[in-house]
Formats: C-alpha cells, structure tokens, sequence
C-alpha cells in the first residue's frame, strides 16, 4: 500500500521568503504525482503535475520536482506572498490502480 | 481543466436523517471519485463511480451507508445515510476528464452531524 509523507506538518516563515515542501512516498511504481492547494474548509486547488517520466514542472513561482527511484518530490514557492497561506497535499496516483493516495499536508503560514 | 459544482457547501443535520450531495461538471468526464476527509486528516477515497456500473467502494465503506448514483457523464450523487456525529467531515467530488490524467475537485461539502 503506497504510504505517503509531507514534512513538515507545518512552517510559519516571513513574507519574501521561499518555501520547500517536501513529500515522500514508499512505492516508486507512480503513474504521475500532483501538488494541491486546500484553504480551510475548502476544496483542493490542482497546483502542479508531474508525470513519472517527468523530472520538473514549474507554473509561475511554483516548482516541483520528482525523484520517482527515491520516492521523493519537493514544491517550491518563490518569494512567498501572505495569500500563500494554505495547506498543500501531495497526491501521488499508482500505476497499477490508478488511485490516488494522499499525504497528510503541509500547513503554510506566510508573516506579513 | 474542468470546473465542478458541489452542492450543499454545508449543512448542520440531525443524526440518523440522510443527506445526499450532488456533483455536477462542465463537461463530460469517465471516472468521478468521492472522497472524505475527517477533521485534521487527509484524503480518503468513498468509491469511484463510471457512469452506467456499479460504484466500486474502497474498504470500509459500504454501499448501504454510502449510496452514490452516475446517472450521466457529467452528475453524480453521495448519499450519506443513517448518520452520526462520527460522519462529521468535508466531503469532495473529484474528475478525471481520461484515467490517470489530472485530477480536479469540487469545494467540497462541509458536514456536521449533531
């Protein structure tokens, strides 16, 4: 069973400064992994996807990179702004169910 | 990309009274997923409902207590039956316009069970 992890749980940094979120997961056999945004209370918001083959993807100040043989992806977020403030999810997607599983997020706090 | 309505965006409902949740897409989609999330916790999957079979239901969770109907490629429904404060979570509808490609979610349902 693919077990997905996001550290930190939580981060608190300055407006400016840039983020890296990282997420681990346990069985390298992905068909693609992809980066949400959840506000409170909210849905998700598709923020990137990468798929297997894939090394990188960027979207304006965004960018995820993959490590499919290690089982790691990290996010990074530029210059981070106050409406940065969310919680981000890792969702990686088998390859041989084609589910999505989850990790628990990582809780973003940008200081103005 | 797809944009879905989910409807209600909430609701406070008595134990033991069902409530049904509609997804609706923009366009016409082949696998629709619901999913659940209890408080403090991530993601888990309901089910995955294709129009015209049967809901195939992850463990532990049942039919009976989660009725889901797909009666077209663009609605689905989640009925969430008999239920207790322990069913108090955000439920989400979510689309995949082919299998394996991107994912999209609905707002999600905030549901309170007193």
């Amino acid at each position: 069973k693919q077990e997905v992890t996001q550290i930190p749980a939580a981060l608190s940094v300055p407006e400016g400064e840039n983020l890296v979120l990282n997420c681990s997961f346990t069985d390298s056999a992905i068909y693609n992994l992809q980066w949400f945004r959840q506000d409170p209370g909210k849905g998700l918001t598709s923020l990137l996807l990468i798929q297997s083959s894939q090394r990188e993807q960027t979207s304006g100040r965004l960018n995820a990179s993959l490590d499919k043989s290690s089982g790691r992806s990290t996010l990074y977020i530029a210059a981070s702004q106050p409406g940065d403030s969310a919680t981000y999810l890792c969702a990686v997607k088998g390859s041989n169910d084609y589910k999505l599983s989850f990790g628990a997020g990582t809780t973003v706090t940008v200081r103005a | 990309s797809a944009v879905i309505s989910q409807k209600p965006s909430r609701d406070i409902c008595q134990r033991g009274t069902s409530l049904t949740i509609q997804c609706q897409v923009d366009s016409q989609v082949t696998m629709m997923f619901w999913y659940r999330q209890q408080p403090g916790q991530s993601l888990t999957l309901i089910a995955t409902a294709n129009q015209g079979s049967e809901a195939t239901y992850e463990s532990g969770f049942v039919i009976d207590k989660f009725p889901i109907s797909r009666p077209n490629l663009t609605f689905s429904t989640l009925t969430v039956s008999n239920m207790s404060p322990e069913d108090s979570s955000i439920y989400l509808c979510s689309v995949e316009a082919v299998e394996g490609t991107e994912a999209f979610f609905g707002q999600g349902t905030r549901l309170t069970v007193v």
